[in-house]
């Protein structure tokens, strides 16, 4: 089963740019949360997609969003880019058992890397 | 809510020695508990999690962690180190009490395995 697909790998952008990223889930799976990773604050939720709805927000400003799509692909969007939005992007998917969800295991993607100059 | 915190953001062990990455969680409800990798310009890899089955985890590579309620601590261990276990071991902790299914990290610690 192919693994968590991310693209694009790379990407360099200007402040105040608006910049999308986007994930594939694992096939099957329903849920897809995204993710943050900078040396300074570490790894830190941004929000979850399940069932094309945004379910869980972590505390990033309203720059910051996302949509799912039907085949529960997901896509992020920054906008007015700033230069502390430079990170390593990750993109996590799980199947979100209605019972079982906390436990569940969450697959990772490779990550976009963002630098924004 | 819940907390992670990962004691030593850098262990440097030789290579046969054994492996402990210590991980203390705080939460106000049983947490679920787990493990994850991540080598250089990769994403993260489970190791092992802990969801309440048998205290002590078994994962892969040669891992397991021991999840002890009365410490608050879930430490990552392996016997005998390898060079390809050398990268950065996350810990996090998902927990019901926010009603936020989302995992929380804590802060690394980078594995350097010497020859």
């Amino acid at each position: 089963k192919a693994g968590v697909t991310q693209t694009p790998r790379y990407l360099i952008k200007t402040r105040g740019q608006q910049v999308t990223l986007s994930c594939s889930p694992i096939s099957g799976h329903r849920s897809v949360s995204w993710y943050q990773q900078t040396p300074g604050q570490g790894l830190q939720f941004l929000f979850e997609y399940f069932s094309e709805t945004q379910r869980n927000k972590g505390n990033f400003p309203g720059r910051f969003s996302g949509r799912q799509f039907s085949n529960s692909r997901s896509e992020m969007n920054v906008s007015t880019l700033e230069l502390g939005d430079s990170a390593l992007y990750l993109c996590a998917s799980s199947f979100r058992s209605a019972d079982v969800s906390y436990q569940e295991t969450q697959y990772f993607g490779p990550g976009t890397r963002l630098l924004v100059l | 809510a819940q907390s992670v915190t990962q004691l030593g953001s850098h262990v440097s062990v030789s290579e046969g020695a054994l492996v402990l990455l210590r991980c203390n969680y705080s939460s106000s409800v049983p947490p679920y508990l787990f493990w994850y990798v991540q080598y250089p310009n990769q994403g993260l890899q489970l190791l092992l999690k802990y969801t309440s089955a048998a205290t002590l985890v078994k994962g892969i590579n040669g891992f397991e962690a021991e999840f002890k309620k009365s410490e608050t601590s879930f430490h990552l261990t392996k016997p005998s180190a390898h060079m390809s276990d050398a990268a950065e071991y996350f810990c996090a902790v998902s927990a019901m009490d926010t009603g936020r299914r989302a995992l929380t990290f804590g802060s690394g610690t980078r594995l350097q395995v010497q020859p």
